[in-house]
């Protein structure tokens, strides 16, 4: 069975620019949830969606958007690209939305903002 | 306001012998905590969990064990093996909010021939 995939793999951009990042989770998993990992640190949590609605957000700016798909893939949107939003950006999926469930992470795409 | 803390940035140890990482988090809301391995240019891969309700739990070469009282987890590897050389990251989540990991910065863990 596939795993979480995620496109595309690595990505350079500019500041200011918008970048759109996506992830398909694996079959019959219905949430979707976004993480950043800024080298050096641990993912942080940035958005979850289960059955197409955000059901969680992290502290990050306005900047930082997502959505769901009626086939639960999902799209994590960044607008006015800062350096500092160079980072791995996971996604990771899950059956359900309680706990004890295992979140199964994709590889990641490597942002560069210059 | 770290919540996750993993106070080793690295332990290295020989293999066949244990592997022990530590864990320590603040928020006594969290009830569930996971263990992940991280291999370089891959995502984090689960290793091991275990719930409020318990103080251990076993699969294979890991156990997870939970002291809930001094806000600490720890998990052992016996015996380790070089294939096992990752970061290790612990996270840890609260009822109501499963899918939103707090995630400690990491271990790399580095097993010796």
């Amino acid at each position: 069975d596939a795993g979480v995939t995620q496109s595309p793999t690595h990505l350079i951009k500019t500041r200011g620019q918008h970048v759109t990042l996506r992830c398909s989770p694996i079959s019959g998993h219905k949430s979707v949830s976004w993480y950043q990992q800024v080298l050096g640190q641990g993912p942080q949590f940035i958005f979850q969606y289960y059955e197409k609605e955000e059901r969680g957000r992290g502290n990050f700016p306005d900047r930082f958007s997502a959505r769901q798909f009626p086939n639960y893939s999902s799209e994590l949107n960044v607008n006015a690209l800062l350096l500092g939003d160079s980072a791995l950006y996971l996604c990771a999926s899950s059956w359900g939305d309680w706990t004890s469930e295992t979140q199964y992470f994709g590889p990641g795409t490597r942002l560069l903002v210059l | 306001d770290q919540q996750v803390k993993q106070n080793s940035p690295s332990l290295s140890v020989q293999e066949g012998r244990i592997s022990i990482l530590n864990c320590d988090y603040t928020n006594s809301m969290f009830d569930y905590f996971l263990w992940y391995k991280k291999y370089p240019a891959e995502g984090p891969t689960f290793l091991i969990s275990i719930s409020s309700i318990k103080d251990k739990n076993e699969d294979g070469r890991f156990t997870v064990f939970l002291n809930k009282s001094a806000k600490h987890l720890s998990l052992h590897i016996v015996p380790s093996q070089p294939g096992d050389s990752a970061v290790y990251f612990c996270a840890a989540s609260e009822t109501g909010t499963a899918s939103k990991l707090t995630f400690g910065t990491g271990t790399r863990l580095q097993v010796t021939l």
